[in-house]
């Protein structure tokens, strides 16, 4: 019962374009999100969040998207570069419990940001 | 900043071994986050702390698996005895409340080889 789902495993742009990366839950408890970034050999980075109060939140070239209705959220890069390349990853939360805990991640999206 | 410490980053042992992979959370962090990465599973959540102390360690596979911290500073999580299945990447997390969500910061992982 996968409750965060990335459904494209890999996603391949050219630089300086748009990469969009989609993200599809469905427990409708979850109330925040979140993208984290991870390259080969590392942990993973936060980049961005979302509160479900929130339609979009803006940070430099990352935003991200959410439709509650949907069950949807989508973190846009713009524009792309070739340091973006990376596995990002999606994650949720549910409120009221406590702060920061229990994550549901996403299976990941290869990103490619060819020169 | 010193960023999430964890030790060894790969370790490679046979079968029945017991395994013990260590993590050094940020400083001033009351949260404390193990997490798995496999193929098959993706990341997944096996166990954490709020100020030492475990809240949910439902996500522990099974008994041959065990957490414990016994300080702010310091957490193990230690397999006895180890299979092969066990093999993955292990990572640590910290976050601190502050009042509102704070995201998870990562080690960069133990790769362990159960032969």
């Amino acid at each position: 019962d996968q409750q965060v789902k990335q459904n494209s495993p890999s996603l391949s742009v050219q630089e300086g374009r748009i990469s969009i990366l989609n993200c599809d839950y469905t427990n409708s408890m979850f109330d925040y999100f979140l993208w984290y970034k991870k390259y080969p050999a590392e942990g993973p980075t936060f980049l961005i969040s979302i509160s479900s109060i929130k339609d979009k939140n803006e940070d430099g070239r990352f935003t991200v998207f959410l439709n509650k209705s949907a069950k949807h959220l989508s973190l846009h890069i713009v524009p792309s570069q070739p340091g973006d390349s990376a596995v990002y990853f999606c994650a949720a939360s549910v409120t009221g419990e406590t702060s920061g805990s229990r994550l549901t991640f996403g299976e990941g999206t290869q990103l490619t940001v060819n020169p | 900043d010193a960023g999430v410490i964890q030790s060894p980053r790969h370790e490679v042992t046979e079968m029945g071994q017991e395994v013990t992979l260590r993590c050094k959370p940020i400083s001033g962090h009351d949260y404390l986050f193990w997490y798995r990465q496999t193929m098959m599973r993706g990341l997944e959540l096996l166990i954490y702390f709020n100020n030492n102390v475990p809240i949910d360690d439902s996500g522990m596979p099974e008994d041959r698996f065990s957490a414990k911290m016994p300080n702010a500073s310091f957490s193990t999580l230690k397999i006895q005895p180890s299979e092969p299945r066990d093999s993955a990447v292990y990572f640590c997390a910290s976050s601190t409340t502050g009042g509102r969500r704070q995201p998870q910061h990562f080690g960069d992982g133990t790769r362990l080889s159960i032969l």
